[in-house]
């Protein structure tokens, strides 16, 4: 069965500082999708990153990166020169495919950040 | 910017009522799932409905929980009655197709309906 590890539950920074958050997953799949989501206080998940099991490249979004490993089946992102609008609870996140045939996600249990002034 | 809707965004309830939450997916969206999220927790799938079909509900408590989509469009969850263990975010999110991570990436959340059971 997929599951996703996130270590860390609760992270605090000050402003400026930068920041990584561990995400190690388990699958049997060949191909899968690995995911970050946001969640701010307000509830919704939003969407930051997919990445596909074949691309190993890191990918940079402004302060955001990712450095995906299949060796070590890790998925990490960091944050570079925190902000107190990063504050959030973020999620990694693994494809998997349902009793159905069609595909959910199977979450870790979260990071709460706190980036503080 | 279209949105999944969801309500009421918070309940609180005394157990052994009944509660129910809706959702409205994104226009055309046919992939609709209901995930539970306990405090502290990541979010776990409930059910997925492609169109009218639940095609997953393995992880749904029928004895008390019962979801319906029944003109495929928007959905309701309904749990009777509530137990404290219930107490949790229902969120709800949608997608065009039920193999969205590999044609679109595109997974669209609600802001979820947070309820408390007394």
């Amino acid at each position: 069965a997929q599951k996703v590890t996130q270590a860390q539950t609760e992270i605090s920074v000050v402003e400026k500082e930068d920041v990584t958050l561990d995400c190690v997953y388990e699958t049997r799949d060949t191909t899968y999708y690995l995911f970050w989501y946001k969640q701010p206080p307000s509830g919704e998940l939003v969407f930051l990153i997919r990445r596909n099991s074949f691309d190993e490249q890191n990918e940079i979004s402004g302060r955001y990166s990712w450095n995906f490993q299949k060796s070590t089946s890790s998925f990490n992102f960091t944050i570079t020169a925190s902000q107190v609008v990063d504050s959030a609870v973020y999620f990694c996140a693994l494809s998997a495919l349902t009793q159905g045939g069609s595909e959910k996600l199977v979450f870790g249990k979260g990071m709460k950040l706190t980036v503080n002034p | 910017e279209a949105e999944v809707a969801q309500s009421p965004r918070y309940k609180i309830t005394e157990k052994s009522q009944a509660v129910a939450f809706w959702c409205d997916p994104i226009s055309g969206h046919a992939t609709l799932y209901w995930y539970r999220q306990i405090l502290g927790q990541g979010p776990e799938l409930l059910v997925q409905f492609q169109d009218e079909s639940v095609v997953d509900d393995s992880q749904l408590p029928k004895d008390r929980f019962s979801a319906e989509r029944l003109k495929g469009v928007d959905s309701t969850l309904k749990i009777q009655p509530a137990e404290l263990g219930d107490s949790a975010m229902y969120l709800c999110a949608s997608s065009l197709d039920p193999m969205w991570a590999i044609n679109t990436g595109e997974l669209f959340f609600g802001e979820g309906s947070r309820l408390t059971v007394l």
